[in-house]
């Protein structure tokens, strides 16, 4: 199965941009990155997700590496509601279903 | 409006007895997803499923069991088995398809006491 790492925590001054790093290194070629983050407990919110172009919607940008072995969130201007912790997620297909499997998370402070 | 509904959202329970965690979708997706999280820590699998009557194993799959009798329901029971059933239960669903999004209810608190 395809795994992902991602640093436990980081922090981010408000107004700056938050890089959140992911690797994948053994992603299929045709397995999508998605991204999706979750405050106090609650559901995960989705985020952005791509196959190997960079992506940007409202929220933030997912810019892949050529190799497809890493990507990068950006939160490009992020505030304090922004503090949550940040999933990294490769979509695995596996017997008759697809299982989706959680990276670590990263833990993204905002700070004043 | 459309989304997935899980209930209830605190539920005690007591040592050696079942307890059945709902998830209900009326987004029309074929798949589901039951996950489990313990405090501080990410996501794990415990079940999924793909098509009605069918359903896979995740990661964390003993001391649980899961029915898919219908598209729009995957109720998720926690058994006895289930040495340390205290945790935070999340159910997910998404449409087949490479790329589709996947949503999340708002979670399940099961304590057991």
């Amino acid at each position: 199965d395809a795994k992902t790492t991602q640093p436990t925590s980081m922090d981010c001054a408000e107004g700056r941009a938050a890089n959140l790093p992911c690797n994948h290194s053994t992603i299929s070629g045709n397995e999508y990155v998605y991204w999706y983050r979750q405050i106090h407990s609650q559901g995960p919110q989705y985020i952005i997700h791509g196959l190997k172009n960079n992506e940007t919607n409202e929220m933030a940008s997912l810019i892949i590496t050529e190799d497809r072995k890493s990507s990068t969130l950006i939160l490009p201007h992020a505030t304090l509601r922004d503090t949550a912790v940040y999933y990294c997620i490769v979509r695995v297909a596996a017997g008759t279903a697809s299982k989706l499997t959680f990276g670590t998370g990263t833990r993204l402070q905002v700070t004043l | 409006d459309g989304g997935i509904t899980q209930s209830p959202k605190y539920l005690f329970r007591k040592e050696g007895q079942n307890v059945t965690l709902s998830c209900e979708q009326n987004l029309n997706h074929d798949a589901m997803y039951w996950y489990r999280q313990d405090p501080g820590q990410g996501l794990r699998l415990i079940y999924y499923s793909q098509i009605v009557n069918d359903f896979q194993k995740g990661d964390i799959a003993e001391g649980y069991s899961v029915s898919r009798e219908k598209k729009e329901s995957f109720p998720l029971t926690v058994t006895s088995a289930q040495k340390n059933p205290t945790a935070f239960y999340l159910c997910a669903s998404r449409i087949v398809g490479s790329g589709n999004t996947i949503y999340f209810g708002e979670g399940s608190w099961l304590t057991v006491v």
